[in-house]
């Protein structure tokens, strides 16, 4: 099926290092999220990315979006422990009234 | 500020036994929408509702039912639950169907077929 492919899908850093995680997709979209899940909670929206946009900024956080790329990136500048958590990418694509998930990447952050 | 609620948060069922998984959301919003994630996937869509007195279909409707009961409440119903349909169930809202709209999601329930 259509899908947002996170890359990569485990990654282990130190405290304070920067952490950065991919996301791929195949046909054109309306925009790109990136949500948040803790263990064993829901998930939590973090920042949304239009077709029309190339980055945006929240706090430490920091998308990019290259259309021509079909691909997406999420920075996750000065990592804390509370930043230990799985991060998934969601598309929307144009075709299709639905967003579609990735596997998600899970993070974790070293103390 | 509940957000979006479901109930329960873990049941486990025995196969042919029928359920029925709660949500309600308090942010007044229009569309409701039901997932299940299972290990090592994303979240597939199983049903959705983009506004009250509406239900469609998503990616892995079969098996399931769902009831738009009000703006605030969406339930999920599992008719004769089988071992396949053992995962982690999300129910989440948002103001619009899509259309550049993030999606607020509950906690889950955590069901386990036997």
């Amino acid at each position: 099926s259509q899908q947002g492919e996170e890359d990569p899908q485990a990654l282990s850093i130190q405290e304070g290092e920067n952490a950065t995680m991919n996301c791929s997709y195949k046909t054109s979209i309306n925009n790109l999220q990136w949500y948040r899940q803790n263990s064993g909670r829901g998930l939590v929206h973090l920042i949304l990315i239009r077709s029309n946009e190339r980055e945006k900024h929240s706090g430490r956080l920091r998308v990019t979006l290259d259309t021509s790329k079909k691909s997406s990136s999420l920075l996750i500048t000065a990592s804390r422990a509370a930043d230990t958590a799985s991060y998934f990418c969601a598309t929307e694509y144009s075709s299709a009234s639905k967003i579609i998930f990735g596997s998600g990447t899970r993070l974790s952050i070293r103390p | 500020n509940a957000g979006v609620t479901q109930t329960p948060k873990f049941q486990v069922l025995k196969t042919g036994q029928s359920m029925t998984l709660q949500c309600a959301q308090d942010m007044n919003h229009n569309s409701m929408y039901w997932y299940r994630q299972d290990p090592g996937m994303g979240l597939r869509l199983i049903y959705y509702s983009a506004s009250e007195g509406t239900t469609d279909k998503g990616e892995v409707p079969n098996g399931y039912n769902v009831s738009r009961l009000n703006k605030r409440e969406f339930s999920l119903r599992l008719e004769s639950a089988a071992p396949s349909q053992t995962s982690v169930y999300f129910c989440a809202s948002s103001e619009a169907p899509w259309s550049n709209q993030p999606q607020h999601f509950g906690d889950g329930t955590r069901l386990s077929i036997l």
